[in-house]
């Protein structure tokens, strides 16, 4: 399996700031995703990101407040956006090394962050 | 839309013994489903992969079933351990690429 680096792992944030979380895998995946875990909840995925265009988004979740970037196929940046004490979570980055959908997910270490 | 419910929501059994976490979903049509071990604050760790066409994965104390008539697995644990204190994640991914997964059952294992 990929190994996932995360960064950063923690974080404490004023309201109103962004911040930026990097995932860099140590090998090409087909697949990235960005999820959120926010406190007491299961895992919600935030968006697909895309090499070289633009992220999929799932309901809920807009391109203005988590912007996303992938320029490679071992890359990838989560901003999280103007920021509220709501945004206090888990921020997970998730790849598939396997092509289609049989293939296992395998997940970073996660960011957590806190919004004062 | 596709849920997955886990119970119990917290376990805590005395070491050694043999356990078993329940994970159920809401649609039958999945292509697999994984477990996973998250420690507190940390990210996720793949245990098992159980393709829909497979009724079981084995991996050193674990076993992983599934029947997916019926939208049920279980991660069945040998001789428990404290280093197994955790929370067990179930998921299933179904017509996207998306996993659907549960609360999770955060098991302690007391020495």
């Amino acid at each position: 399996s990929a190994v996932i680096s995360q960064k950063p792992s923690r974080d404490i944030c004023q309201r109103g700031t962004s911040l930026t979380i990097q995932c860099q895998v140590d090998s090409q995946v087909t697949m990235m995703f960005w999820y959120r875990q926010q406190p007491g909840q299961s895992l919600t995925l935030i968006a697909t990101a895309n090499q070289g265009s633009e992220a999929t988004y799932e309901s809920g979740f807009v391109i203005d407040k988590f912007p996303i970037s992938r320029p490679n196929l071992t890359f990838s940046t989560l901003t999280v956006s103007n920021m509220s004490p709501e945004d206090s979570s888990i921020y997970l980055c998730s790849v598939q090394t396997g092509a289609g959908r049989g293939s296992p997910l395998h997940f970073g270490n996660g960011t957590r962050l806190t919004v004062t | 839309k596709q849920e997955v419910t886990q119970i119990p929501a917290a376990l805590s059994v005395p070491e050694g013994e043999n356990l078993v976490l329940n994970c159920s979903f809401t649609d039958s049509a999945i292509y697999n489903l994984q477990w996973f071990r998250q420690d507190p604050g940390k990210g996720l760790t793949s245990l098992l992969l159980i393709q829909s066409s497979q009724r079981e994965q084995t991996s050193g104390r674990l076993n992983a079933s599934l029947d997916k008539s019926s939208g049920r697995s279980t991660l069945y644990i040998a001789a428990s351990q404290p280093g197994d204190s955790a929370t067990y994640l179930c998921a299933v991914r179904a017509g996207s690429y998306q996993l659907t997964f549960g609360k999770g059952t955060k098991l302690s294992v007391i020495p």
